[in-house]
């Protein structure tokens, strides 16, 4: 099945430093979407981007798409330490005539104070 | 709005037994999924409904799984003799999606992590 692939796989800044994380996908998307999980706990839903659009805002997160790499980037600025948690990138998966969300295994950051 | 709310929290169980977990959610909400969670992967996903209908199964693991959502409403996640392999974090998820289009948002609830001994 279609999933997103993160890289890094592990990710460790300082306050204050950026930090970036890529997303990998096979095939074509309708959009894809980023995700955050704190440890044990569910996922939260951070931003979707669309297949036709090329770059998302949202407070200190950017996140890029680059359909042509079939790629993605989610661009974390002035990080802090509740930042620390794992990223998601979840595309859409046809199944049952419907798209599913589909994620890849994640970016673990940790955000040193 | 209340947020997805997914009973128990944690479970352990004996190895053979039989589980079920309950998934509550966001009212409006008309697509349910199940997703299951190892450690240091992502989350996979087990099965869908719209409404009530269960429009995919065929990615739940395997006969011992199996998922319900009578009303439209709450679901349930059974997994008949429990093996030491099913210890996992179970995620639920719901969202609102309207005809024709492809871009949802998902709302989790905070898992049921199972532990079986």
């Amino acid at each position: 099945s279609q999933q997103g692939e993160e890289d890094p796989q592990a990710l460790s800044i300082q306050e204050g430093e950026n930090a970036t994380m890529n997303c990998s996908y096979k095939t074509s998307i309708n959009n894809l979407q980023w995700y955050r999980q704190n440890s044990g706990r569910g996922l939260v839903h951070l931003i979707l981007i669309r297949s036709n659009e090329r770059e998302k805002h949202s407070g200190r997160l950017r996140v890029t798409l680059d359909t042509s790499k079939k790629s993605s980037s989610l661009l974390i600025t002035a990080s802090r330490a509740a930042d620390t948690a794992s990223y998601f990138c979840a595309t859409d998966a046809v199944s049952g005539g419907s798209y599913i969300p589909t994620f890849g295994r994640g970016t673990s950051l940790i955000v040193h104070p | 709005d209340t947020g997805v709310s997914q009973d128990p929290r944690h479970k352990i169980t004996k190895r053979g037994q039989n589980v079920t977990f309950r998934c509550d959610p966001i009212s409006e909400h008309n697509r349910l999924y199940w997703y299951r969670q190892t450690l240091g992967q992502g989350p996979e996903f087990l099965t869908y409904f719209q409404n009530e209908a269960q429009l995919e199964k065929s990615r739940l693991l395997s006969d011992r799984f199996s998922a319900e959502r009578p009303k439209g409403s709450f679901s349930t996640l059974e997994i008949q003799r429990t093996e030491q392999g099913d210890s996992a974090m179970y995620l639920c998820a719901s969202s609102r999606v309207s005809t024709g289009t492809t871009n949802e948002k998902l709302f989790f609830g905070s898992g049921t992590q199972l532990s079986v001994l």
